[in-house]
C-alpha cells in the first residue's frame, strides 16, 4: 500500500521560499504513469492543483502560479519536493501531496500540511 | 483551465440518496475522465469514482458515478453518518493539466 507523507516548515516567511517534501513508501518514485502531484487548499476554499513532476524530470506547472514553483524528485530517497517562491499570504493553505495516475486520478494523498505564510 | 460548478452544499437523511453534480465547459464532456474524492477535514482525500463511474477496490458500492453530456454526478445511496464529508470532481478534458470542482459539504441531517 502506498502511503505519501508531507513535511516542511509550517511558518513562511512573506518574499520566502516554501518548501515541502512528499516521502513515499509502500512503491517506488520510478513507477512509470505515475505523476507525482503537489494540491493545496485554501483557507475556506477548494482544492487547486498546482503541478507535478514524473520519474524521468518532466515537470507541469499549474499557469495561475506565475512561475513560482519548482518541483524536483530524488529517487534514491524516494521522496519528491515543491519549492513556491517568493510566497504572500494568499499562498497560505493546507498542501497535499498526491499521486496522478495516468492523468486521469489522484489514487494516493498524503495527509496534507498546513503553512502559513506571516511575519 | 476551465472551472467545475459544483454545489456548495447538499443534504439529506440517513438512509436516503443524494447526487452531486458537477457541470463544466470543456472540462466536462466526450473527452475528459472525470473522478470523485471525498475528504474528511484533516484527512487525506480519497478517490471513489475514476473514470467517469469506475469504483476501486474497497470503495462502498453506495457511491456510483455517471456522465451526461458537460455534467458528471456522483450519487451517494443509503447515506450513513461517516458520509459527511467534502466532496470534489476532477477532470483534465484529456490534457496534463486537471481541475477541480469548488467541493460540495455534504451534511447527514
Amino acid at each position: 500500500q502506498v502511503h505519501l507523507q508531507e513535511s516542511g516548515p509550517g511558518l513562511v516567511k512573506p518574499s520566502e521560499t516554501l518548501s515541502l517534501t512528499c516521502s513515499l513508501s509502500g512503491g517506488s518514485i520510478n513507477s512509470g504513469g505515475y505523476y507525482w502531484s503537489w494540491i493545496r487548499q485554501l483557507p475556506g476554499k477548494g482544492l487547486e492543483w498546482l503541478g507535478y513532476i514524473y520519474y524521468r524530470g518532466d515537470t507541469h506547472y499549474n499557469p495561475s502560479l506565475n512561475g513560482r514553483l519548482t518541483m524536483s524528485l530524488d529517487a534514491s530517497k524516494n521522496h519528491f519536493s515543491l519549492k513556491l517562491s517568493p510566497v504572500t499570504a494568499a499562498d497560505t493553505a493546507v498542501y497535499f501531496c498526491a499521486v496522478w495516475v495516468n492523468w486521469y486520478y489522484f489514487d494516493y494523498w498524503g495527509q496534507g500540511s498546513l503553512v502559513i505564510v506571516s511575519s | 483551465q476551465s472551472a467545475l460548478t459544483q454545489p456548495a452544499s447538499v443534504s439529506g437523511s440517513p438512509g436516503q440518496s443524494i447526487t452531486i453534480s458537477c457541470t463544466g465547459t470543456n472540462d466536462v464532456g466526450s473527452y475528459s475522465l472525470v473522478s470523485w474524492y471525498q475528504h474528511h477535514p484533516g484527512k487525506a482525500p480519497k478517490v471513489l469514482i475514476y473514470e467517469d463511474d469506475r469504483r476501486p477496490s474497497g470503495v462502498s458500492n453506495r457511491f456510483s458515478g455517471s456522465k451526461s453530456g458537460n455534467t458528471a454526478s456522483l450519487t451517494i445511496s443509503g447515506l450513513q453518518a461517516e458520509d459527511e464529508a467534502d466532496y470534489y470532481c476532477c477532470s483534465s478534458a484529456g490534457s496534463n493539466t486537471p481541475s477541480f470542482g469548488g467541493g460540495t459539504k455534504l451534511t447527514v441531517l
